[in-house]
């Protein structure tokens, strides 16, 4: 079965860092693109950041390009993502999601951006 | 980078049809057949309904379909049911900016 488990969200201050993490499982990672996507509180989905098989290629929402790095592991099994330079608009629930087309699609970790 | 053009709210009666549009341009529906749909329900992660404009993932009901006409692309909904209720995403590729866009979703209710 495939499973996605994030982690690492917490209450943070503006321009502070934070790094998420994505514990995969039931499928072999290195075959598969993954991305991040965030749902700011009650708010629609917006598509962050996404990496090739052997993290080579990463592509970012205009939003968080300088900011934001998605990285991997494939040996163990990780999917990261390192939030820098965080704003209040930043603040939202952060879903890791396997590429094929999000096919899965972990529960998600809470960012709070606020002073 | 614009979300995708959906219409904020749809309804319909159980069993009867509904469809939800999605909207965008050249840049992005109009260019491939990347189109996906996705079915959220309160406190929940997404779904995968529909990818590649009309096919449907294992497991996924046939009473969902997907189609696409110039820039607009469609999901409908057959025989309707109440667990239907839920919010629809639409997202697109946009080759130009290198990135998925979604839509900004549409909250379906059955009345």
């Amino acid at each position: 079965e495939v499973q996605l488990v994030e982690s690492g969200g917490t209450l943070v201050q503006p321009g502070g860092s934070l790094r998420l993490s994505c514990t995969t499982s039931g499928f072999t990672l290195r075959r598969y693109w993954m991305s991040w996507v965030r749902q700011a509180p009650g708010k629609g989905l917006e598509w962050v950041a996404q990496i090739n098989q052997d993290g080579t290629l990463e592509y970012y929402v205009d939003s968080v390009k300088g900011r934001f790095t998605i990285s991997r592991d494939n040996a163990n099994n990780f999917v990261y993502l390192q939030l820098n330079s965080l704003r209040a608009e930043d603040t939202a629930l952060y879903y890791c999601a396997r590429w094929d087309y999000f096919d899965y699609w972990g529960q998600g970790t809470l960012v709070t951006v606020s002073s | 980078q614009s979300a995708l053009a959906q219409p904020a709210s749809v309804s319909g009666s159980p069993g009867q049809s509904i469809s939800i549009s999605c909207t965008g341009t050249s840049s992005d529906v109009g260019s491939y057949d990347l189109v996906s749909w996705y079915q959220q329900h309160p406190g929940k992660a997404p779904k995968l309904l529909i990818y590649e404009v009309t096919k449907r993932p294992s497991g996924v009901s046939d009473h969902f379909s997907g189609s696409k006409s110039g820039y607009t692309a469609s999901l409908t909904i057959s025989g309707l049911q109440a667990e239907d209720e839920a919010d629809y995403y639409c997202c697109s590729f946009s080759p130009r900016r290198s990135a998925w866009i979604f839509g900004g979703g549409t909250k379906l209710t059955v009345l």
